[in-house]
């Protein structure tokens, strides 16, 4: 257990409705970041922050795709019109502290959309 | 554009061998390399790796990392069932603040 935490585990939708996904990392840590992993592929960057600061986007973040951090504490990221491209694993993901490279994961939300 | 690639792509052994998995990469302003296991869940971290030629290893587990030939080799001796899983390789870069980039990762299946 990585004291990351995500919910919900998993979501079934229809294509065309909004969902948004939620992660609790651990205290203190001011870096958190997202990713999408679909089949056969490794997690790909979608977004990061810095507190509450969204600091770098990937191009894979369509105009459908949203992520806040209120507070800098827990992030949300919010998928509007989705399509069934957007079916895939999405991870968070917080450094320890002082190695910023060494990330660890919560669990992920396995999004599947009909 | 940072990449990094993966062979093999997936690989069947019998329980007690030993087997070799490779990471290359391309990545400017190299930082580190890490290794993660992904079983049908998230990614757990095994070996970070800044230096070139000091062996990490963790039990049944080594990794080591050539900077010069930008690639890395994770070994894991005694093979068993638990360590079928996906075994993602991904570079950090410049200050640490970037995020990893990842390999497609080796589908390694131990079968008994």
């Amino acid at each position: 257990d990585t004291g990351v935490s995500q919910n919900p585990r998993h979501k079934i939708t229809k294509r065309g409705q909004n969902v948004t996904f939620r992660c609790d990392p651990i205290s203190e840590h001011n870096r958190l970041y997202w990713y999408r992993q679909t089949l056969g592929q490794g997690p790909e960057f979608l977004t990061y922050f810095q507190n509450e600061a969204q600091l770098e986007k990937s191009r894979l973040l369509s105009d459908r795709f949203s992520a806040e951090r209120p507070k800098g504490s827990f992030s949300t990221l919010e998928i509007q019109r989705t399509e069934q491209g957007d079916s895939a694993m999405y991870l968070c993901a917080t450094p320890r502290p002082l190695s910023y490279n060494e990330q660890f994961f919560g669990p992920g939300t396995r999004l599947t959309v009909l | 554009e940072d990449k990094v690639v993966q062979s093999p792509l997936s690989l069947v052994v019998h329980e007690g061998d030993t087997v070799t998995l490779n990471c290359s990469y391309e990545v400017t302003n190299f930082r580190s390399l890490l290794w993660y296991k992904q079983e049908k869940k998230a990614p757990t971290f095994l070996f970070m790796l800044t230096s070139s030629g000091i062996e990490k290893k963790s039990g049944r587990l080594s990794s080591i990392l050539d900077k010069k030939e930008l690639f890395s080799i994770l070994n894991i001796t005694a093979t068993q069932t638990g360590d079928s899983a996906v075994y993602l390789c991904a570079v950090g870069a410049n200050s640490g603040n970037t995020p990893l980039v990842f390999g497609k990762g080796t589908r390694l299946s131990v079968i008994a």
